[in-house]
C-alpha cells in the first residue's frame, strides 16, 4: 500500500523567510495531493491540494510542487508569518478515496 | 454552512467498556472517513463509506472495531472492550461526490483508564 514520508519533522523560521515541507510517496497510481494545517487541539484544515495533472500550484503565500518522476511533492510558504506556527500533514491518495498521512511537521515562527 | 460535528468532544472510559462516538457530515456530502490520531502522531485511516457501496474497512485495527452509516448521513464508531492503546483522537471527515478534498471534524478525544 501507499507510504508517506514527510521531512522535517520540526522546523523553526524568522518571521518574514521562506519554509518548505517535503514528502515523498510510495504508489506511483496516487494522484491527488493535499496540505492539511492543524493548530493546536483544532481539527486539520485543507490548505492546499494539488493533482497529479499538474506540476505546481499556488494560492497567496503557499504553493505546492509535485514532481511524479521522483514521487516527491513540497508545501512552500513565502513571507511567513506567526499565524503559520502550526503542524502541517501531507498526504497522498489514489484510486482508493483514503488519504495516506505523513507524520507531520512542527513550523514554529520566530518573531 | 454548518460543517463536520462529532460527539462527544471528550470522552473517558475505564478499560473494557464499549464507546461509541458519533460523526455528523457535512450535508450532501456521500462520502465520510474516520481516522485516528494518536498524541503527537499522523492521523491513521480507519473506515471510509461512500454512498450505498460496502465501505473500505481496511484500516480497521481490529474487530473490536467497527462502523455504520445509517441513511447515509450520520455515523457511529463503536470500539468495543476498550484498551488502553485505543486512547486517541478520533476524527471524522466527509467529501462531496467525485470531490478528493476531505474536511474534518473537530475530533473526539478518547481516554481509556
Amino acid at each position: 500500500g501507499e507510504n508517506v514520508e514527510q521531512h522535517p519533522s520540526t522546523l523553526s523560521v524568522q518571521e518574514g523567510d521562506s519554509a518548505v515541507i517535503k514528502c515523498t510517496y510510495s504508489d506511483s497510481a496516487s494522484n491527488y495531493f493535499p496540505w492539511y494545517k492543524q493548530e493546536l487541539g483544532k481539527r486539520p484544515q485543507l490548505i492546499i491540494d494539488i493533482r497529479s495533472n499538474v506540476g505546481e500550484k499556488k494560492d497567496q503565500r503557499i504553493a505546492v510542487t509535485l514532481n511524479k518522476t521522483a514521487k516527491h511533492f513540497s508545501l512552500h510558504i513565502t513571507e511567513t508569518q506567526p499565524e503559520d506556527s502550526a503542524v502541517y500533514f501531507c498526504a497522498a491518495s489514489g484510486g482508493a478515496q483514503k488519504l495516506v498521512f505523513g507524520q507531520g511537521t512542527r513550523l514554529t515562527i520566530n518573531p | 454552512g454548518a460543517g463536520v460535528s462529532q460527539s462527544p468532544s471528550n470522552k473517558v472510559t475505564e478499560k473494557g467498556k464499549d464507546v461509541e462516538l458519533r460523526c455528523d457530515p457535512i450535508s450532501g456530502h456521500t462520502a465520510l472517513y474516520w481516522y485516528r490520531q494518536s498524541l503527537g502522531q499522523g492521523l491513521e485511516f480507519l473506515i471510509y463509506f461512500q454512498g450505498n457501496s460496502a465501505p473500505d474497512k481496511s484500516g480497521l485495527p481490529s474487530d473490536r472495531f467497527s462502523a455504520e452509516r445509517t441513511g447515509g448521513s450520520v455515523s457511529t464508531l463503536t470500539i468495543q472492550r476498550t484498551q488502553q492503546e485505543d486512547s486517541a483522537v478520533y476524527l471524522c471527515a466527509s467529501s462531496l461526490l467525485g470531490q478528493k478534498g476531505q474536511y474534518f471534524g473537530p475530533g473526539t478525544r478518547l481516554t481509556v483508564l
